[in-house]
């Protein structure tokens, strides 16, 4: 039974530059979850996908913009990239019949130069 | 609003002795309350949740107790070993979404 998996596991990008993160949910979810993890602070919630909409978002600007694909699989899209931006982001699936339930992927550590 | 304020921020105890973290949510219609384990470098991982319509829940070494008026939650961990270390974060579900509103951790340092 596959995890959370996300894709790339570290990324370097300068100011200005554009990046796109990618997450494939556990087996049997539906749902995708997208997070901000500072360093040293919790998750923060960035906005969720269920059947290829977005559902709800949290305070993040439209620079941030995600998609979901028929797998359930997704990407979490950051433009105009700020050093601001540098954090894990973190990807959490959960299923309609166990909504509150998220696991968490691995994260992507993203630094902004 | 939406916030969960999580104490102590970091809780040093020796190997064997209890420990307890506490948070309390702003939102009364949130109904789950999950705890986040998360070491160095790694994912947070799920360790136990409760609902609202539960007042204690217990999972070997784990409990959680909630209290719903004061909307109180805490983590009990007993028999503390080492390997509990890490980053302990509380979230509590937001009005029937599934999105979570995390704390800001309590960092456990358990000494052998």
């Amino acid at each position: 039974d596959a995890g959370v998996t996300q894709s790339p596991t570290h990324l370097i990008k300068t100011r200005g530059q554009q990046v796109t993160l990618r997450c494939s949910p556990k087996s049997g979810h539906d749902t995708v979850s997208w997070y901000q993890q500072a360093l040293g602070q919790g998750p923060q919630f960035i906005f969720q996908y269920y059947e290829e909409e977005e559902r709800q978002r949290g305070n993040f600007p439209d620079r941030f913009s995600g998609h979901q694909f028929p797998n359930y699989s997704s990407e979490l899209n950051v433009n105009a990239l700020l050093l601001g931006d540098s954090a894990l982001y973190l990807c959490a699936s959960s299923s309609l019949s166990q909504p509150y339930e998220q696991y968490f992927g691995p994260g992507t550590r993203l630094t902004v130069t | 609003g939406e916030n969960v304020e999580q104490h102590p921020s970091t809780l040093s105890v020796q190997e064997g002795d209890s420990a307890v973290i506490k948070c309390t949510y702003s939102d009364s219609a949130s109904n789950y309350f999950p705890w986040y384990k998360q070491e160095l470098g790694k994912r947070p991982q799920l360790i136990i949740d409760i609902r609202s319509n539960v007042g204690e829940k217990k999972d070997q070494r784990i409990a959680v107790t909630l209290n719903k008026t004061a909307k109180h939650f805490s983590l009990h961990i007993t028999e503390t070993q080492p390997e509990d270390s890490a980053v302990y974060f509380c979230a509590a579900s937001i009005r029937g979404f599934q999105k979570l509103v995390f704390g800001t951790g309590t960092r456990l340092l358990v000494s052998p």
